[in-house]
């Protein structure tokens, strides 16, 4: 079945830590998304990938980075600088094309801050 | 930039009433694309109805329908014959037309509807 998978489904990390969140797709999808989801509040962009090698910030890119090296995989990693990671993070995908196309998402990881 | 606005942070109805779901957005784009999406318990974002701002025709999608008032800049959502499955979290969000290939969604605050039996 195409999809997007996100593992792991829940992160604990002890300040000061660096943590990798990964993002995998099948949908043969060109773009690529992160968002942050806190309570009370809507999801937020992070950072988006158009193609392989080449990404974007975007509204709250601070404390985070990214990779885009395959097609099918966009790694976040949430960094030290980062002030308050606790929340949820969900990735999503869509085509690419100029044109709209869904934008479909990911289950996904739940990171918590010790 | 754009911004969107959920004004109803809960509501709560009987299962088969009506329920209507307020969003309201701040533009100054003419051409732009507006979604309700549904976040169940389960977390999983599903897009329940879309809607292209150049479309007078409001958006239908079986039990969902959008009212969708342009000069107003406001885009209800209407569930009709609410079921128990309807219960979640309900998030309005607007978007550009993509001119490269990513398509940068902005969101609401979400409001969480819950069906009662």
């Amino acid at each position: 079945d195409g999809g997007i998978t996100q593992s792991p489904k829940y992160l604990f990390r002890k300040e000061g830590q660096n943590v990798t969140l990964s993002c995998e797709q099948n949908l043969n999808h060109d773009a690529m998304y992160w968002y942050r989801q806190d309570p009370g509040q809507g999801l937020r962009l992070i950072y988006y990938s158009q193609i392989v090698n080449d990404f974007q910030k975007g509204d709250i890119a601070e404390g985070y980075s990214v990779s885009r090296e395959k097609k099918e995989s966009f790694p976040l990693t949430v960094t030290s600088a980062q002030k308050n990671p606790t929340a949820f993070y969900l990735c999503a995908s869509s085509i690419g094309a100029r044109v709209y196309n869904e934008q479909f998402f990911g289950p996904g990881t739940r990171l918590t801050v010790l | 930039a754009q911004t969107v606005t959920q004004s109803q942070p809960e509501m709560s109805v009987q299962e088969a009433e009506t329920v209507t779901l307020s969003c309201t957005y701040d533009t100054s784009e003419n051409n732009y694309y507006l979604f309700w999406y549904k976040q169940p318990p389960s977390r999983q974002m599903i897009l329940v109805i879309r809607q292209e701002a150049y479309k007078q025709q409001n958006a239908t999608e079986n039990r969902f329908s959008v009212n969708f008032q342009k000069a107003a800049k406001s885009f209800s959502l209407k569930i009709s014959d609410s079921q128990l499955g309807d219960t979640a979290m309900y998030f309005c969000a607007f978007m550009k037309p993509p001119t490269q290939g990513a398509q940068k969604l902005v969101f609401g605050q979400g409001t969480r509807l819950t069906i009662n039996p």
